[in-house]
């Protein structure tokens, strides 16, 4: 696609529930990278893949939270059993190399745990 | 961890004034990035620098990896440079380290 495309926008579930959390990556972008930014909290790195590989997975929070990309495209994280913490703004973008080549940001998805 | 820390914290300017945004970090890295945060919260990637000098249109950067800081160089500012700005610093010895400093909130007036 044109842009990095993010589904939900916007998503508010209960406390306990499971997320998924989709990210569509520029076309032929190999490089994908999640992000969260809550209130207060600023901005933090999640995870990245290299293709369909993520090299290091120690930036996700806990235990609860899992990505996973297929065919070098798109890409779900998934937060089971949301906690109210785990309310913010779950931004994705994708590289077509390296980190400096054509980073492009989606727009992002809000998440609310009530 | 690596600290990473921007100053200053908050920026008021007139149009068509310039400003510098300061980016310190704690250790040595391997790739640094400025973003932009527009007031409707989309991020834009300004740089990949992790060393040396690049410009684009009236923003430049400059990297001093040997001193560990980051300078973002704003031009004659434009009302549509407002928003907060980010740097991030990425280490990739041992563990995946990336970090974000806490950001330069800038607001250009009319």
């Amino acid at each position: 696609g044109a842009g990095v495309s993010q589904s939900p926008s916007n998503k508010v579930t209960e406390k306990g529930k499971d997320v998924e959390l989709r990210c569509d990556p520029i076309s032929g972008h190999t490089a994908l990278y999640w992000y969260r930014q809550s209130l207060g909290q600023g901005l933090e790195f999640l995870i990245y893949f290299q293709g369909n590989s993520a090299p290091d997975k120690s930036g996700l929070p806990s235990d609860r939270f899992s990505a996973e990309r297929t065919g070098g495209s798109v890409s779900t994280l998934t937060i089971q059993r949301t906690q109210q913490e785990d309310s913010a703004v779950y931004l994705c973008a994708s590289s077509s190399g390296g980190i400096g080549y054509g980073y492009t940001f989606g727009s992002g998805t809000r998440l609310t745990v009530v | 961890g690596i600290q990473v820390e921007q100053s200053p914290p908050d920026l008021i300017l007139q149009e068509g004034a310039n400003s510098t945004l300061r980016c310190n970090f704690s250790d040595s890295v391997n790739n640094l990035q400025w973003f932009h945060q527009n007031p409707w919260g989309q991020l834009i990637n300004l740089f990949y620098i992790p060393s040396g000098t690049k410009q684009n249109g009236r923003l430049s950067a400059t990297t001093v990896a040997t001193e560990r800081y980051s300078l973002l160089y704003i031009s004659s500012s434009q009302t549509t440079d407002s928003g907060v700005y980010f740097c991030a610093v990425v280490k990739t010895s041992g563990t995946y380290k990336y970090i974000f400093g806490t950001g330069t909130r800038l607001k250009v007036l009319a």
